[in-house]
Protein backbone atom coordinates (compact mmCIF):
# COMPACT_ATOMS: atom_id res chain seq x y z
CA UNK A 1 0.00 0.00 0.00
CA UNK A 2 1.50 3.36 -1.00
CA UNK A 3 1.98 5.60 2.11
CA UNK A 4 3.82 8.98 3.18
CA UNK A 5 5.52 9.82 6.60
CA UNK A 6 5.79 13.67 7.74
CA UNK A 7 8.10 14.57 10.14
CA UNK A 8 8.54 16.67 12.23
CA UNK A 9 4.50 16.93 12.91
CA UNK A 10 4.87 20.23 14.21
CA UNK A 11 7.62 22.66 14.11
CA UNK A 12 7.75 26.55 15.81
CA UNK A 13 10.42 28.50 15.79
CA UNK A 14 11.64 31.98 15.37
CA UNK A 15 12.07 34.69 12.66
CA UNK A 16 15.56 34.15 11.11
CA UNK A 17 15.76 30.15 11.64
CA UNK A 18 16.40 28.09 9.23
CA UNK A 19 14.13 24.79 8.88
CA UNK A 20 14.29 21.27 7.30
CA UNK A 21 10.66 19.43 6.60
CA UNK A 22 10.86 15.47 5.47
CA UNK A 23 8.73 13.46 3.64
CA UNK A 24 9.35 9.41 3.41
CA UNK A 25 7.21 7.66 0.81
CA UNK A 26 6.71 4.63 -0.46
CA UNK A 27 4.41 4.58 -3.99
CA UNK A 28 4.04 2.14 -6.61
CA UNK A 29 5.81 3.08 -10.12
CA UNK A 30 7.18 6.43 -8.38
CA UNK A 31 6.85 9.26 -11.39
CA UNK A 32 7.44 12.37 -8.80
CA UNK A 33 7.00 14.51 -5.71
CA UNK A 34 5.10 17.40 -4.92
CA UNK A 35 5.35 20.25 -2.30
CA UNK A 36 2.76 22.30 -1.26
CA UNK A 37 2.04 25.07 1.28
CA UNK A 38 -1.23 25.44 2.77
CA UNK A 39 -2.48 28.63 4.57
CA UNK A 40 -6.05 28.79 5.56
CA UNK A 41 -7.51 27.97 2.54
CA UNK A 42 -6.65 25.85 -0.49
CA UNK A 43 -3.25 24.12 -0.82
CA UNK A 44 -0.64 26.13 -3.45
CA UNK A 45 2.12 24.29 -5.07
CA UNK A 46 5.33 24.91 -4.05
CA UNK A 47 7.83 22.48 -6.16
CA UNK A 48 7.55 19.17 -8.19
CA UNK A 49 10.54 17.02 -8.32
CA UNK A 50 11.23 13.97 -10.16
CA UNK A 51 15.01 13.41 -10.07
CA UNK A 52 17.51 12.85 -7.40
CA UNK A 53 19.96 14.96 -6.38
CA UNK A 54 18.97 18.00 -8.73
CA UNK A 55 17.64 20.81 -5.68
CA UNK A 56 14.74 22.87 -6.51
CA UNK A 57 14.88 27.06 -5.54
CA UNK A 58 12.29 29.34 -5.10
CA UNK A 59 13.95 32.42 -3.21
CA UNK A 60 14.29 31.48 0.73
CA UNK A 61 12.52 27.35 0.09
CA UNK A 62 14.86 24.60 -1.61
CA UNK A 63 13.61 20.87 -2.07
CA UNK A 64 15.81 17.72 -3.65
CA UNK A 65 14.86 14.17 -4.09
CA UNK A 66 16.72 11.29 -2.74
CA UNK A 67 15.18 7.81 -5.33
CA UNK A 68 17.26 5.46 -3.89
CA UNK A 69 16.26 5.84 -0.28
CA UNK A 70 12.49 7.63 -0.45
CA UNK A 71 12.90 11.03 0.82
CA UNK A 72 12.49 14.56 0.23
CA UNK A 73 13.65 17.53 2.39
CA UNK A 74 12.26 21.09 2.08
CA UNK A 75 14.36 23.82 3.52
CA UNK A 76 13.28 27.04 4.50
CA UNK A 77 16.07 29.76 5.15
CA UNK A 78 15.54 32.88 7.28
CA UNK A 79 12.25 31.98 7.81
CA UNK A 80 9.43 35.12 8.10
CA UNK A 81 6.28 35.07 10.10
CA UNK A 82 4.40 34.65 6.83
CA UNK A 83 6.25 30.53 6.03
CA UNK A 84 3.74 29.44 8.60
CA UNK A 85 1.38 27.27 7.53
CA UNK A 86 1.06 23.89 6.44
CA UNK A 87 3.92 22.00 4.09
CA UNK A 88 2.19 19.10 2.51
CA UNK A 89 4.41 16.11 0.68
CA UNK A 90 2.79 14.41 -2.06
CA UNK A 91 4.11 11.33 -3.80
CA UNK A 92 2.69 10.13 -7.11
CA UNK A 93 2.73 7.15 -9.21
CA UNK A 94 1.96 6.95 -13.14
CA UNK A 95 -1.86 6.82 -12.28
CA UNK A 96 -2.36 10.56 -12.03
CA UNK A 97 -3.11 10.21 -8.04
CA UNK A 98 -0.99 12.14 -5.50
CA UNK A 99 -0.33 11.03 -1.95
CA UNK A 100 -0.67 13.54 0.80
CA UNK A 101 1.07 13.19 3.81
CA UNK A 102 -0.89 14.42 6.97
CA UNK A 103 1.60 17.34 6.72
CA UNK A 104 4.12 19.66 8.98
CA UNK A 105 2.83 22.15 10.56
CA UNK A 106 5.24 25.22 11.00
CA UNK A 107 4.80 28.14 13.18
CA UNK A 108 7.31 31.26 13.25
CA UNK A 109 6.96 33.52 15.81
CA UNK A 110 8.90 37.25 15.25
CA UNK B 1 -6.42 33.13 -16.14
CA UNK B 2 -9.21 32.01 -13.69
CA UNK B 3 -7.87 29.18 -11.27
CA UNK B 4 -10.38 26.66 -10.40
CA UNK B 5 -13.28 27.95 -9.55
CA UNK B 6 -15.79 26.06 -6.83
CA UNK B 7 -19.18 27.33 -5.65
CA UNK B 8 -21.06 27.52 -2.77
CA UNK B 9 -17.60 28.66 -0.54
CA UNK B 10 -19.76 27.75 2.14
CA UNK B 11 -22.74 25.34 3.06
CA UNK B 12 -24.64 24.70 6.02
CA UNK B 13 -27.69 22.31 6.13
CA UNK B 14 -29.09 19.83 7.66
CA UNK B 15 -28.81 16.42 8.44
CA UNK B 16 -30.84 14.71 5.61
CA UNK B 17 -30.38 17.39 2.77
CA UNK B 18 -28.77 16.89 -0.61
CA UNK B 19 -25.82 19.04 -1.00
CA UNK B 20 -24.87 19.37 -4.33
CA UNK B 21 -21.16 21.12 -4.65
CA UNK B 22 -19.87 22.23 -7.98
CA UNK B 23 -16.00 22.97 -9.95
CA UNK B 24 -14.90 24.46 -12.84
CA UNK B 25 -11.32 23.81 -13.78
CA UNK B 26 -9.08 25.31 -15.19
CA UNK B 27 -9.67 25.81 -19.03
CA UNK B 28 -7.48 23.39 -21.01
CA UNK B 29 -7.24 21.13 -18.39
CA UNK B 30 -7.84 17.31 -18.68
CA UNK B 31 -7.99 16.04 -14.71
CA UNK B 32 -10.85 16.62 -12.36
CA UNK B 33 -9.71 15.79 -8.78
CA UNK B 34 -12.43 16.03 -6.01
CA UNK B 35 -10.66 15.73 -2.13
CA UNK B 36 -12.29 16.07 1.17
CA UNK B 37 -10.27 17.44 4.40
CA UNK B 38 -10.71 16.99 7.71
CA UNK B 39 -8.45 17.80 10.60
CA UNK B 40 -8.89 13.73 11.56
CA UNK B 41 -7.77 12.24 7.93
CA UNK B 42 -6.41 15.27 6.23
CA UNK B 43 -6.32 15.69 2.65
CA UNK B 44 -8.15 12.43 0.89
CA UNK B 45 -9.12 11.85 -2.86
CA UNK B 46 -12.49 10.67 -3.56
CA UNK B 47 -12.66 10.68 -7.37
CA UNK B 48 -10.70 11.89 -10.58
CA UNK B 49 -11.61 12.04 -13.87
CA UNK B 50 -9.70 12.08 -16.69
CA UNK B 51 -10.94 14.10 -20.22
CA UNK B 52 -14.45 13.51 -18.21
CA UNK B 53 -14.14 9.86 -17.74
CA UNK B 54 -14.19 8.63 -13.99
CA UNK B 55 -10.85 6.70 -13.15
CA UNK B 56 -11.09 5.79 -9.44
CA UNK B 57 -13.62 6.57 -7.15
CA UNK B 58 -12.45 4.13 -4.87
CA UNK B 59 -12.21 6.81 -2.37
CA UNK B 60 -15.99 7.71 -2.24
CA UNK B 61 -17.17 6.83 1.29
CA UNK B 62 -20.05 5.08 0.20
CA UNK B 63 -23.17 5.55 -1.88
CA UNK B 64 -24.34 8.70 -0.56
CA UNK B 65 -21.53 10.14 -2.62
CA UNK B 66 -22.21 10.13 -6.62
CA UNK B 67 -19.51 12.96 -8.84
CA UNK B 68 -20.31 13.47 -12.50
CA UNK B 69 -18.64 15.53 -15.12
CA UNK B 70 -20.61 15.93 -17.93
CA UNK B 71 -18.43 18.37 -20.04
CA UNK B 72 -14.48 19.43 -19.50
CA UNK B 73 -15.23 22.62 -18.00
CA UNK B 74 -17.88 21.63 -15.40
CA UNK B 75 -17.96 18.67 -12.18
CA UNK B 76 -20.68 17.92 -9.76
CA UNK B 77 -20.31 16.14 -6.44
CA UNK B 78 -23.50 15.54 -4.29
CA UNK B 79 -24.14 13.87 -1.12
CA UNK B 80 -27.62 12.53 -0.25
CA UNK B 81 -29.03 12.42 2.42
CA UNK B 82 -26.19 14.33 4.40
CA UNK B 83 -24.89 13.41 7.68
CA UNK B 84 -22.85 15.44 10.43
CA UNK B 85 -19.88 13.03 9.55
CA UNK B 86 -19.73 14.69 6.15
CA UNK B 87 -18.89 18.10 7.16
CA UNK B 88 -15.82 19.14 6.01
CA UNK B 89 -13.70 21.01 3.29
CA UNK B 90 -13.90 19.75 -0.34
CA UNK B 91 -11.53 20.72 -2.78
CA UNK B 92 -11.38 20.48 -6.28
CA UNK B 93 -8.33 20.37 -8.44
CA UNK B 94 -7.37 19.83 -11.71
CA UNK B 95 -4.59 19.34 -13.91
CA UNK B 96 -3.15 18.92 -17.57
CA UNK B 97 -2.45 15.15 -17.57
CA UNK B 98 -0.60 15.82 -20.75
CA UNK B 99 2.28 17.34 -19.56
CA UNK B 100 2.63 17.64 -15.35
CA UNK B 101 1.23 15.87 -12.59
CA UNK B 102 0.80 19.31 -10.64
CA UNK B 103 -2.33 20.11 -9.50
CA UNK B 104 -3.90 23.37 -9.00
CA UNK B 105 -6.62 23.47 -6.07
CA UNK B 106 -10.09 25.47 -6.09
CA UNK B 107 -10.57 27.32 -2.80
CA UNK B 108 -12.54 24.79 -1.16
CA UNK B 109 -15.85 24.49 -0.09
CA UNK B 110 -16.32 24.12 3.52
CA UNK B 111 -19.73 21.91 4.33
CA UNK B 112 -21.65 22.00 7.84
CA UNK B 113 -24.03 19.76 8.36
CA UNK B 114 -26.04 20.28 11.44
Amino acid sequence: EDKVVQSPLSLVVHEGDTVTLNCSYEVTNFRSLLWYKQEKKAPTFLFMLTSSGIEKKSGRLSSILDKKELFSILNITATQTGDSAVYLCAPGGWTDKLIFGTGTRLQVFP
Amino acid sequence: DAGVIQSPRHEVTEMGQEVTLRCKPISGHNSLFWYRQTMMRGLELLIYFNNNVPIDDSGMPEDRFSAKMPNASFSTLKIQPSEPRDSAVYFCASKDSTSTDTQYFGPGTRLTVL
